[in-house]
C-alpha cells in the first residue's frame, strides 16, 4: 500500500515555464487536496476535489489548475511559473466519512522558480 | 472563517524537558482537531487527534485535550527526546473536509 505518491520531489523552473505536479493515491479516497507550504507558514489550500470530475478552489488558487479524471490521480498544473510560486507542495487525501478524518500526505515537491 | 493559531517558534529545549505547544482555534461549529508532525525532509504525519470536546488524543508520549470552553488543543509531552525535533502543526477539519492549519512550530531538542 503506497499511500499518497507525489512526483517529482524536486524541480527548478524558469519564470514563464509550465509544469505538472503529479499526485496519485491507492486508498480509494474520494477527497484529494493540494497544499503549498511557504517558509515559516502553515499549509495553504490551493485546490481540492471531492471526487472524480469535481474540483474546487481553496485559499490560494491563482496561477494553478487541477483536474480529477480518476479517483486515484489529482495533478496540479502551473502554466506560467512565477517566483512567488517557489514553495513546497503537498498532495493529500482522505475518506469522506467524518469518523475517519485522517488525512494522508505525500512527501512533498520542492519547487524553485528562478 | 475557521482558523488555527499556534505559539510562535522556534522552540528549543533540552532532552527530558517538559514540552507544551499552545494551539487555539476559531470555528463556528464543532471541528475535529489534529496535531501533525513533519520530520526533516518528510511529509506531514498525523500525530494525534480528537473529535469532540474533552477527548484526549495521545501517541508516542504526546497528549492533547480538546477544550471547547477555551477553544484550545495544546500539545504536551512530559520528557522530550532528540528524535522529537520536528515541525508541529495544529489543524482542524470541519464541514467540507478541508484541513485548516496553524503556522507550525519548529521544535529543536538538544542532547
Amino acid at each position: 500500500n503506497a499511500g499518497v505518491t507525489q512526483t517529482p520531489k524536486f524541480r527548478i523552473l524558469k519564470i514563464g515555464q509550465s509544469m505538472t505536479l503529479q499526485c496519485t493515491q491507492d486508498m480509494n479516497h474520494n477527497y484529494m487536496y493540494w497544499y503549498r507550504q511557504d517558509p515559516g507558514m502553515g499549509l495553504k489550500l490551493i485546490y481540492y476535489s471531492v471526487g472524480a470530475g469535481i474540483t474546487d478552489k481553496g485559499e490560494v488558487p491563482n496561477g494553478y489548475n487541477v483536474s480529477r479524471s480518476t479517483t486515484e490521480d489529482f495533478p496540479l498544473r502551473l502554466e506560467l511559473a512565477a517566483p512567488s510560486q517557489t514553495s513546497v507542495y503537498f498532495c493529500a487525501s482522505n475518506f469522506e466519512q467524518p469518523l475517519t478524518r485522517r488525512t494522508f500526505f505525500g512527501q512533498g515537491t520542492r519547487l524553485t522558480v528562478v | 472563517g475557521d482558523s488555527v493559531t499556534q505559539m510562535e517558534g522556534p522552540v528549543t529545549l533540552s532532552e527530558e524537558a517538559f514540552l507544551t505547544i499552545n494551539c487555539t482555534y476559531t470555528a463556528t461549529g464543532y471541528p475535529s482537531l489534529f496535531w501533525y508532525v513533519q520530520y526533516p525532509g518528510e511529509g506531514l504525519q498525523l500525530l494525534l487527534k480528537a473529535t469532540k470536546a474533552d477527548d484526549k488524543g495521545s501517541n508516542k508520549g504526546f497528549e492533547a485535550t480538546y477544550r471547547k470552553e477555551t477553544t484550545s488543543f495544546h500539545l504536551e509531552k512530559g520528557s522530550v527526546q532528540v528524535s522529537d525535533s520536528a515541525v508541529y502543526f495544529c489543524a482542524l477539519i470541519q464541514g467540507a473536509q478541508k484541513l485548516v492549519f496553524g503556522q507550525g512550530t519548529r521544535l529543536t531538542i538538544n542532547p
